[in-house]
């Protein structure tokens, strides 16, 4: 089946240092990838969509200068979190689309801790 | 097999129907998510559940912890609710999913 590699698996990382995640798509063409955001004991977020070549849709209440993505490829996005915080320790999880049908192929996630 | 199991795989009802979606899993968990996928991909957390029940309009999750087992209902069921459930559990500091059933809901 289709697999989404997501990397680190875990970061620590100091306040006030930016931090990159990588979500590819290893064997089919991702047209669009999801970033997801899941803090401690709540459900899991959506925080951005992006489609290839363009820029990312943000949800309400994400700030889009601060959660950088990028979708330069169609098997390549990241996330970058800059000038991190204690407050953005989370699970941060990719998810892929190839848009020609409903099935999810989720990234491993990577749990971020801020220090 | 699988840490979560989801059943069924495919899931075909007539609008209005009662609809039971089932996930089982065989790990330790913190809590448990209902998941809802749209075509296209877009995910929409639905539910997160660590015990009893939850109903959320026409939507109901229910857990039972000792039986490691989950169900979602959906109740009248319409054909906006067409798309992929998704189980997922936290387990350890991740998150498992299962494999999704596909739902769809015929005029």
């Amino acid at each position: 089946g289709a697999v989404v590699s997501q990397h680190p698996s875990r970061v620590i990382c100091k306040s006030g240092t930016s931090v990159k995640i990588e979500c590819r798509s290893l064997d089919f063409q991702a047209t669009t990838m999801f970033w997801y955001r899941q803090f401690p004991k709540q459900s899991l977020m959506l925080m951005a969509t992006s489609n290839e070549g363009s820029k990312a849709t943000y949800e309400q209440g994400v700030e889009k200068d601060k959660f950088l993505i990028n979708h330069a490829s169609l098997t390549l996005s990241t996330l970058t979190v800059t000038s991190a915080h204690p407050e953005d320790s989370s699970f941060y999880i990719c998810s892929a689309g190839t848009g020609y049908s409903t099935e999810a192929f989720f990234g491993q996630g990577t749990r971020l801790t801020v220090v | 097999k699988n840490e979560v199991e989801q059943s069924p795989q495919n899931l075909t009802a007539q609008e209005g129907e009662f609809i039971t979606i089932n996930c089982s899993y065989s790990v330790g968990i913190s809590a448990l998510h209902w998941l809802q996928q749209h075509p296209g991909g877009g995910i929409v957390s639905l539910f997160m559940l660590s015990s009893g029940k939850k109903k959320h309009g026409r939507l109901i999750a229910t857990i039972n912890i000792q039986e490691k087992h989950s169900s979602l209902h959906i109740t009248a069921s319409h054909p906006r609710d067409s798309a992929v459930y998704i189980c997922a559990v936290s387990s350890q500091g991740n998150l498992i999913f299962g494999k999704g059933t596909k739902l769809s809901v015929k005029p």
